[in-house]
């Protein structure tokens, strides 16, 4: 199993700042996943980052809005930049190898007013 | 382009029931499905996987049964009690094309069960 931790758990943020929101995890793994709930709705993919590689976006997503870090093996960092109230929502990390249990970090809460 | 669609929506009972939720996917070339609890204001947890190549699993009071070639899975809850209030996710690992690990959720079922 893979233990998440996301940081911040929660913020509040004005229309037009940005918030980069840090995923750690306890084990090294390939790929690690960048999910959105927004409020009411089930999860959708924004991003898949890979360590040394670009984020590879979902359709919908752009790395201008949500640009994506992947240092090392254990470490991914996912920006809302220039944010606005559309962008309130449920932000989730997962890691997951190939066809295994997927696992998620407990998601950061973000409200924007 | 995979869809999840889970039935029904939300669901309220008395403890002590035994509860089916169900789950549909249009894609069958799936590697396997997963399902998972909400709590209000957490993450998921992770409760069954099923592979490809399996039709159940089982993990206390829970199983869940696939039918990959028809795109059906149904999550089968044992005598219900109140803390099993949750929303409970299906999601399918990756179909024709994607990346490998990449999951599809559906919107979830919202279960309350009440004393």
């Amino acid at each position: 199993s893979a233990v998440i931790s996301q940081k911040p758990s929660r913020d509040i943020c004005q229309r037009g700042t940005s918030l980069t929101i840090q995923c750690q995890v306890d084990s090294q793994v390939t790929m690690m996943f960048w999910y959105r709930q927004q409020p009411g709705q089930s999860l959708t993919l924004i991003a898949t980052a890979n360590q040394g590689s670009e984020a590879t976006y979902e359709s919908g997503f752009v790395i201008d809005k949500f640009p994506i870090s992947r240092p090392n093996l254990t470490f991914s960092t996912l920006t809302v930049s220039n944010m606005s109230p559309e962008d309130s929502s449920i932000y989730l990390c997962s890691v997951g190898q190939g066809s295994e249990t997927q696992y998620f970090g407990p998601g950061t809460r973000l409200l924007v007013l | 382009k995979q869809e999840v669609t889970q039935i029904p929506a939300a669901l309220s009972v008395p403890e002590g029931e035994n509860l089916v939720l169900n789950c549909s996917f249009t894609d069958s070339a799936i590697y396997n499905l997963q399902w998972f609890r909400q709590d209000p204001g957490k993450g998921l947890t992770s409760l069954l996987l099923i592979q490809s190549s399996q039709r159940e699993q089982t993990s206390g009071r829970l199983n869940a049964s696939l039918d990959k070639s028809s795109g059906r899975s149904t999550l089968y809850i044992a005598a219900s009690q109140p803390g099993d209030s949750a929303t409970y996710l299906c999601a399918v690992n990756a179909d024709r094309g994607s990346t490998l690990g990449r999951l599809y959720f559906g919107r979830g079922t919202q279960l309350t069960v009440w004393p």
